[in-house]
């Protein structure tokens, strides 16, 4: 079975602070994704890696950085977090080649309340 | 003051009926697409896909139908059962490197 794990369901924090959201795929998947889901406007993408210490900006990475130093992690990582910056944030990863070609797998999410 | 949060479209079926959920993409060169399913605390899943070359493709109680025309996507699901009940979304993919957009889901409501 697949699986991509979120270390925290649920994370409530202080503006300010800073925040660190871990993700880890057990399935040798290149391709690892962060999205952030708010109501109404669907899920968008924040940061993308296709390799190790590789990242590419997605629509919405200002206030965010990531980091991947290992295939199987990617950590999702707000500066100074931000009233703004509370959302329920997926991790999905993906395997290039794959015949279909764009199904992604995801964790469950992380609920973060900045306060 | 109060705030007023976004609310998802809605559709409520019976148990039993056969449930159609629509979606319109916004790039006509988006060459796959793909629904996924979000039950309430998880994160989404795969359902069916679907290649910009085909208009129609059936899995296991679900259909997908594409209209290029009209830029236009249906999940059709045949005799919903109460664990359908989740939101739906469809997923736009165009080119060779995953970029991928969402739409918005729709909430379906199985009424037992």
């Amino acid at each position: 079975d697949v699986k991509v794990t979120q270390s925290s369901r649920y994370l409530v924090k202080r503006t300010g602070e800073k925040v660190f959201l871990e993700c880890v795929q057990d399935m040798d998947h290149e391709n690892m994704f962060w999205y952030r889901q708010d109501p109404g406007l669907g899920l968008r993408l924040i940061y993308f890696s296709y390799d190790v210490k590789m990242k590419e900006k997605g629509d919405i990475p200002e206030g965010y950085s990531v980091s991947r130093e290992k295939k199987e992690r990617f950590s999702l990582i707000l500066e100074s977090a931000s009233t703004n910056q509370t959302s329920m944030y997926l991790c999905a990863s993906s395997f290039p080649g794959d015949p279909r070609t764009g199904e992604l797998f995801f964790g469950e999410g992380s609920r973060l309340t900045v306060l | 003051g109060e705030s007023v949060g976004l609310h998802l479209p809605t559709l409520s079926v019976q148990e039993g009926d056969n449930s159609i959920i629509n979606c319109a993409y916004s790039n006509s060169a988006s060459d796959y697409f793909i629904w996924y399913k979000q039950e309430s605390g998880k994160g989404p899943q795969f359902i069916i896909d679907i290649r910009s070359n085909m208009d129609k493709r059936q899995g296991q109680r679900v259909t997908v139908l594409l209209n290029k025309t009209v830029k236009h996507l249906s999940l059709q699901i045949a005799a919903t059962q109460p664990g359908d009940s989740a939101v739906y979304f469809c997923a736009e993919i165009q080119g060779g490197y995953q970029k991928v957009t969402f739409g918005t889901g729709t909430k379906l409501q199985v009424i037992p």
